[in-house]
């Protein structure tokens, strides 16, 4: 079975600052991972995808996120943090290509 | 070229009424998805179809949730009749291959 774990409902940085979100996953099979992310009356944009080819993915905006398979972990991160990065992330993961499992989310806000 | 789009945008309804939530998935994407988030949890895969076939539903809660997508294009979510629970934000998203393209989503308030 899937699942996902991010640890921290809201993250609070300084503009500059780097932007780091933690996100787990359960899987029983080499998994696809995923991070989108949710702005302001918008919906779910995918901001990067593994999918085995190299563990270190490059997103859009400025953001990237490793895959760790002894630490089962797919965490994003951005070196510096813009206000328009003011959103809700979300990691998932699939097993299979099409059904993703979602983790809780994670609210991020910006300081000027 | 168009994203998903979900009617309504919100939809407020009575315990025991009626809701019929409509998709319109990328034109040309085959592949057409039904997600969840009731309030303060996740967002749970709900089905999946390929043109009209429902290739995997295990995740439709109970058979007050009936979802069609006649001809292969648009999909509709029908919830009869509706209770408390099923408050929340209700996903479409639809893909070529493995990227899914997410609607904004139709809010439910079941009162």
């Amino acid at each position: 079975a899937q699942s996902v774990t991010q640890l921290g409902s809201h993250v609070s940085v300084s503009e500059g600052a780097l932007v780091l979100l933690r996100c787990n996953y359960s899987s029983s099979v080499p998994p696809y991972l995923f991070w989108y992310v949710q702005y302001p009356n918008q919906g779910l944009q995918l901001l990067l995808k593994y999918t085995s080819a190299a563990t270190l993915v490059k997103g859009i905006n400025g953001f990237e996120a490793e895959f760790k398979k002894s630490e089962t972990s797919f965490h994003l991160t951005k070196p510096s943090a813009h206000m328009s990065d003011a959103a809700e992330y979300f990691c998932a993961v699939s097993e299979n290509d099409y059904k993703l499992s979602f983790g809780a989310g994670t609210t991020v806000t910006v300081r000027a | 070229e168009a994203g998903v789009t979900q009617f309504p945008s919100h939809s407020v309804i009575e315990k025991g009424q009626t809701v019929t939530l409509r998709c319109d998935p990328i034109s040309g994407h085959d592949n057409l998805y039904w997600y969840r988030r009731v309030m303060g949890k996740e967002i749970k895969f709900l089905l999946h179809f390929v043109k009209e076939s429902k290739q995997d539903e295990s995740g439709m809660p109970n058979n007050r949730f009936l979802a069609e997508r006649t001809g292969g294009t648009y999909s509709t979510l029908k919830v009869q009749p509706a209770e408390l629970e099923d408050s929340g934000v209700y996903f479409c998203a639809s893909s070529l291959k493995t990227e899914q393209y997410f609607g904004p989503g139709t809010r439910l308030t079941v009162t």
